[in-house]
């Protein structure tokens, strides 16, 4: 079974300054996709980036990014330049690339606040 | 507009009562899910459904019903022997590699 670790449950940061998350998991399958999810208070499940295990490229969507590292499963979400409206609960989460069973695992969340 | 659409958003019910919460969507997947979040933690998987007239069940399933007998349509049935009902429940559908949620439904037991 997979499991996805986030081993920090609160965060914060300055406006403007960057933060990274950090997310571990534990799975044998080769092939899989990873996600980072926003969720700020209106509870909404916002898709931030997601990063195919098949791909050494790390994803980017603009301030967001990932560092992706297959063999040490750990897969961090970088934010760049944090705005207020970063503050959220944010949850990494696993899956696999096809199959019976496929559905998603997430960690427990981090709790990111952004100060002004 | 495509997407995914749960009702009721809020829903209060007594204890020992039976309730369904509806999941609908019109994006044309076949997979759907139901994930329950309690304040403050992660998401938590109740039953999932790979194709119509098939579903599994997830990580909580003890206390909850479902069906598929449309493709479209996924409801959750929240059972009096549920121990715990009060949460937050979540639906969603995929497609390949991506997961789309809808907004929620927020149920508490009076």
């Amino acid at each position: 079974a997979q499991t996805v670790t986030q081993s920090q449950p609160e965060m914060s940061v300055q406006e403007a300054e960057t933060v990274t998350l950090s997310c571990t998991y534990d799975t044998s399958e080769s092939n899989y996709y990873l996600f980072w999810y926003k969720q700020p208070p209106s509870r909404q499940m916002i898709l931030v980036i997601r990063q195919e295990a098949y791909k050494q490229q790390n994803a980017t969507e603009n301030r967001f990014s990932v560092n992706f590292q297959k063999a040490a499963k750990s897969f961090s979400l970088k934010i760049s330049d944090s705005q207020l409206g970063d503050t959220a609960m944010y949850f990494c989460a696993f899956m696999k690339h096809a199959g019976r069973g496929n559905k998603l695992v997430f960690g427990a969340g981090t709790i990111l606040r952004v100060k002004s | 507009d495509g997407g995914i659409t749960q009702s009721p958003k809020y829903l209060f019910r007594k204890e020992g009562q039976n309730v369904t919460l509806s999941c609908e969507q019109n994006l044309n997947h076949d997979a759907m899910y139901w994930y329950r979040q309690d304040p403050g933690q992660g998401l938590r998987l109740i039953y999932y459904s790979q194709i119509v007239n098939d579903f599994q069940k997830g990580d909580i399933a003890e206390g909850y019903s479902v069906s598929r007998e449309k493709k479209e349509s996924f409801p959750l049935t929240v059972t009096s022997a549920q121990k715990n009902p009060t949460a937050f429940y979540l639906c969603a559908s995929r497609t390949s590699g991506r997961l789309f949620f809808g907004e929620g439904s927020r149920l508490t037991v009076l």
